[in-house]
C-alpha cells in the first residue's frame, strides 16, 4: 500500500517565521521525494526535490529527508504572506518501467502578516 | 503552446453521460500522466503514457474510464456513464522523459461536474 501522510492544518505562521511542513510516507524503498505548492484553484507546481538522506535548500526552501525514518520535511524560512497556499508531499514509486507519483492531501499554510 | 493545456476548462455533465477530456502537454515531451483531484486532497494518480502507449494504467477507477493518445502528443481521457463521485478536477501533466518528475508541469485541469 503506497500511502504518504501530511497534517492537513491549517498551519498558520506569522510573517517572517519559518514554517516547517511534515510528511511520512509507507514504502521503504523509494527514492525520489518532491515538494509541491498550490494555490487555491490553480494547479500544482514544483518547488523542490530531494533524493539523498539529509538538507537540500534552495533560496528561503529546505527539504530535509530521513529516510530510516521514512519522513520528509520542508522548511520554509522569512514566511510571506505570498507563500500561503497548500503544500502537497509527493513520492515516486517506480518499478516495472512504471513511474508514479502518490501525492499527500496536502498542508495549508496561511501567513499571516 | 509554452504549457500544458487542457480543454475544457469545466465541464458540467448529467450522470450518466459520457464525456471526453483533453490535454495537450508540452511539445516534444514524451511522457504525460493523468491524476483526479478530489476537494481537499492530493492528486491521484490514474494514468501514465510513455509515447503512445499506456505504460501504467493501474489508477483507472474502473472500466468506465479509459484514456488514448494514439499520436504519442495530444491525449483524450474518456470517461463513461458518468457518476456524481466522478465530479473532480482532472489534471494534465506532460515531463520530458519518463521519471523526468523535475521537468513534470501539470496544466490548468478541467473542473468535471456530473448533476
Amino acid at each position: 500500500q503506497k500511502e504518504v501522510e501530511q497534517n492537513s492544518g491549517p498551519l498558520s505562521v506569522p510573517e517572517g517565521a519559518i514554517a516547517s511542513l511534515n510528511c511520512t510516507y509507507s514504502d521503504r524503498g523509494s527514492q525520489s521525494f518532491f515538494w509541491y505548492r498550490q494555490y487555491s484553484g490553480k494547479s500544482p507546481e514544483l518547488i523542490m526535490s530531494i533524493y539523498s538522506n539529509g538538507d537540500k535548500e534552495d533560496g528561503r526552501f529546505t527539504a530535509q529527508l530521513n529516510k530510516a525514518s521514512q519522513y520528509v520535511s520542508l522548511l520554509i524560512r522569512d514566511s510571506q504572506p505570498s507563500d500561503s497556499a497548500t503544500y502537497l508531499c509527493a513520492v515516486l514509486y517506480s518499478g516495472a518501467g512504471s513511474y508514479q507519483l502518490t501525492f499527500g492531501k496536502g498542508t495549508k499554510l496561511s501567513v499571516i502578516p | 503552446g509554452a504549457g500544458v493545456s487542457q480543454t475544457p476548462s469545466n465541464k458540467v455533465t448529467e450522470k450518466g453521460k459520457y464525456v471526453e477530456l483533453r490535454c495537450d502537454p508540452i511539445s516534444g515531451h514524451t511522457a504525460l500522466y493523468w491524476y483526479r483531484q478530489s476537494l481537499g486532497q492530493g492528486p491521484e494518480f490514474l494514468i501514465y503514457f510513455q509515447g503512445t502507449g499506456a505504460a501504467d494504467d493501474s489508477g483507472l477507477p474502473n472500466d468506465r474510464f479509459f484514456a488514448v493518445r494514439p499520436e504519442g502528443s495530444v491525449s483524450t481521457l474518456k470517461i463513461q456513464r458518468t457518476e456524481r463521485g466522478d465530479s473532480a478536477v482532472y489534471l494534465c501533466a506532460s515531463s520530458p522523459t519518463s521519471g523526468g518528475f523535475n521537468e513534470q508541469f501539470f496544466g490548468p485541469g478541467t473542473r468535471l461536474t456530473v448533476l
